[in-house]
């Protein structure tokens, strides 16, 4: 079965730095979300992107984050400045359709841990 | 605003004994109900689904859920556990009515001892 990657698998950084947390998503998806979970916490949903640009985005995800599609098939989520409080599992979804119907593939994710 | 209750932390269960995992939710109007499953160092996973149609839902490795209006709950149950179910079950919602993100709980282990 095709799956979403997500690279690298744990991200360690220093408050203040920028990261860049990288996805695959299967390759005849049109729609890319990212979800966090905070350790002991609900995964909270951050973002969807769907034909280039955002499609619906949470109060999570403030100025400090920002997503691209650089290529035709990478699916990015930057960190401008990070904070202790972005320590948390992220985790990239991808689906053919975005109709609620729809069921999400997940990749394995990305545990960040800011010092 | 749509919300998932998953009232345990971890539920334990001996091999071959029935399991549930509960699931309740709140949403606006009617509810696209899913369950998921995460296996150590993997992502979630999807097992089954409810949408319209018979309350009973049947999905992968023998999981099914039954879809509850007026409790609004969606358990997750199997009739005869197994050790390698262990893993962590996320129960999720979306508002059938538009388009809306898909809000999880957060999570109920499940362990199974042989």
């Amino acid at each position: 079965e095709p799956e979403v990657t997500q690279t690298p698998s744990h991200q360690v950084t220093q408050m203040g730095q920028e990261v860049i947390l990288r996805c695959v998503p299967i390759s005849n998806h049109l729609y890319f979300y990212w979800y966090r979970q905070i350790l002991g916490q609900k995964v909270e949903f951050l973002v969807s992107f769907y034909n280039n640009e955002i499609s619906e985005k949470s109060e999570i995800f403030d100025d400090q984050f920002s997503v691209e599609r650089p290529d035709g098939s990478n699916f990015t989520l930057k960190i401008r400045s990070t904070k202790l409080e972005d320590s948390a599992m992220y985790f990239c979804a991808s689906s053919q359709g975005g109709s609620g119907r729809e069921k999400l593939f997940f990749g394995s994710g990305t545990q960040l841990s800011v010092l | 605003a749509q919300s998932v209750a998953q009232p345990e932390d971890q539920v334990n269960v001996a091999e071959g004994n029935p399991l549930t995992v509960k699931c309740t939710y709140s949403v606006s109007g009617n509810p696209y109900l899913f369950w998921y499953v995460q296996y150590p160092n993997r992502g979630l996973q999807f097992l089954l689904k409810y949408i319209t149609g018979d309350n009973l839902v049947k999905g992968s490795y023998g999981f099914e859920a039954e879809f509850n209006k007026s409790q609004t709950s969606f358990h997750l149950k199997k009739p005869s556990a197994l050790v390698s179910d262990s893993a962590l079950y996320f129960c999720a919602v979306r508002d059938a009515s538009g388009y809306s993100t898909l809000t999880f709980g957060k999570g109920t282990m499940l362990l199974v001892s042989p």
